[in-house]
């Protein structure tokens, strides 16, 4: 099983506060970083799927970079607002196996009003 | 809108049970999966499917096996549940072409196995 980190692990964002928070995976063998949402009570929805070293990826107030070298993947949630309150799951998907998504335990993201 | 459905939100089944997990896709996708959630940990992978009668291991798959006899529907069987077993599930789908593409999950099955 492949280790992939998130961190922190929770962080608590006054509303319009900016915030972003880290993915690190294995530096060798990059097929693709994936990004999900998964707000309580619903599905996990796919943000970002990444496979270019140096990719910048953006929707709506959230972004996401892409350092495949030093394997890592910042997110980033511009002037929060409570909507953004979720759980944010990356996976990592290694070249010999491209299906398999290994997912790191997610950051919880709570937006105070 | 695509839709990934699972048949039951809440389970509760008994030690020693068979618990069936259903799952149903309406996208046309080939691939599909089942997943488990623990607290703490990220989302592991029990088994997949590249397609109709297919299925590969996941990293966890003691204790569980699959069915998929059709392309839309995925099956998670357990068979003789134990308490270990008690956990989240969540089926997802994405088209054939490899983890390039991303995946739609169901809402989730919380399952106690008492």
């Amino acid at each position: 099983i492949l280790n992939v980190e998130q961190s922190p692990q929770s962080l608590h964002v006054q509303e319009g506060d900016s915030t972003n928070f880290t993915c690190s995976f294995p530096s060798s063998n990059f097929y693709a970083l994936h990004w999900y949402r998964w707000e309580t009570a619903k599905s996990p929805e796919a943000l970002f799927v990444m496979t270019l070293n140096g990719d910048e990826k953006k929707k709506g107030r959230i972004s996401a970079t892409l350092n495949t070298k030093e394997g890592y993947s910042y997110l980033y949630i511009k002037g929060s607002q409570p909507e953004d309150s979720a759980t944010y799951l990356c996976a990592f998907v290694e070249w010999s196996n491209d299906y398999k998504l290994s997912f790191g335990a997610g950051t919880t993201v709570t937006v105070r009003a | 809108d695509v839709k990934v459905t699972q048949s039951s939100r809440y389970l509760v089944k008994r030690t020693g049970e068979k618990v069936f997990l259903e799952c149903v896709q309406d996208m046309d996708h080939e691939n599909m999966f089942w997943y488990r959630q623990d607290p703490g940990l990220g989302l592991r992978l029990i088994y997949f499917s590249y397609d109709v009668k297919m299925k590969e291991k996941g990293d966890i798959p003691e204790g569980y096996s699959v069915s998929r006899e059709k392309k839309e529907r995925f099956s998670l069987i357990l068979e003789s549940a134990s308490t270990n077993q008690t956990s989240m599930y969540l089926c997802a789908s994405s088209p054939q072409g490899g983890a390039s593409y991303e995946q739609y999950f169901g809402p989730g099955t919380r399952l106690t196995v008492t």
